[in-house]
């Protein structure tokens, strides 16, 4: 069966710091991998999403970046994080059937 | 206003009572989904239903889509304490590759 992981889990970081998340997917081959971030109370707003390795289509301008170094492997950067950026970052992936499987998430708090 | 609108935001009900939940999207789809969040978890899929389909059951769920109004509503029947969760309403946009969410519609179910 196909499990996603995300970590770490949780992640406090001061303004100015780098970032790295990382999201991994099992038992599946050539998914659709999706980054979101979710504000407190609110919705999912779409971030990246990646079809293919090294292919990377970015939804909303920002300070924060993605990767998809491997197949089953979905990264998402930043080289300077702002107050805004704090949120919880959930990641996806999805095969044909366009269905959406979630992963844990990760809180992130930017002091 | 955003692509997928949930309504009522919130809703508080008894358990055993129906829980109805509206999402209303403003442009062409593919398909919708609806999706369950427990509180600082993943999102958890729910059902999907296409275009050229107009209800869908799975439990104690019914979907209905009326493409005309471009509109969908998520009927929970027999509500349980357990159901007590955020809603989202998600539309695809392009097979896949384009999932827009609403901000969802939080349910407490009250024993």
């Amino acid at each position: 069966s196909q499990t996603i992981h995300q970590w770490p889990a949780t992640l406090v970081q001061p303004v100015g710091s780098p970032l790295s998340l990382e999201c991994t997917v099992e038992g599946t081959s050539n998914p659709n991998l999706y980054w979101y971030r979710q504000a407190a109370g609110r919705g999912l707003q779409l971030l990246f999403y990646s079809v293919g390795i090294g292919q990377i289509s970015s939804e909303v301008p920002q300070n924060l970046s993605a990767s998809r170094p491997q197949d089953r492997q979905f990264i998402l950067s930043s080289k300077k994080l702002l107050l805004s950026d704090s949120g919880f970052y959930l990641c996806a992936w999805a095969g044909d059937e366009e269905t959406q499987y979630f992963g844990p998430g990760t809180r992130l708090l930017v002091l | 206003s955003q692509q997928g609108e949930e309504d009522p935001q919130a809703l508080s009900i008894q358990e055993g009572e129906n829980a109805t939940m509206n999402c209303s999207y403003k442009t062409s789809i593919n398909n919708l989904q609806w999706y369950r969040q427990n509180s600082g978890r993943g999102l958890v899929h729910l059902i999907l239903i296409r275009s050229n389909e107009r209800e869908k059951h799975s439990g104690r769920l019914r979907v209905t889509l009326d493409t005309s109004k471009k509109s969908s509503s998520l009927l929970i029947t027999a509500s349980r304490a357990a159901d007590t969760a955020s809603y989202f309403c998600a539309t695809d946009l392009s097979y896949g590759q384009n999932f827009v969410f609403g901000p969802g519609t939080r349910l407490s179910v009250l024993p």
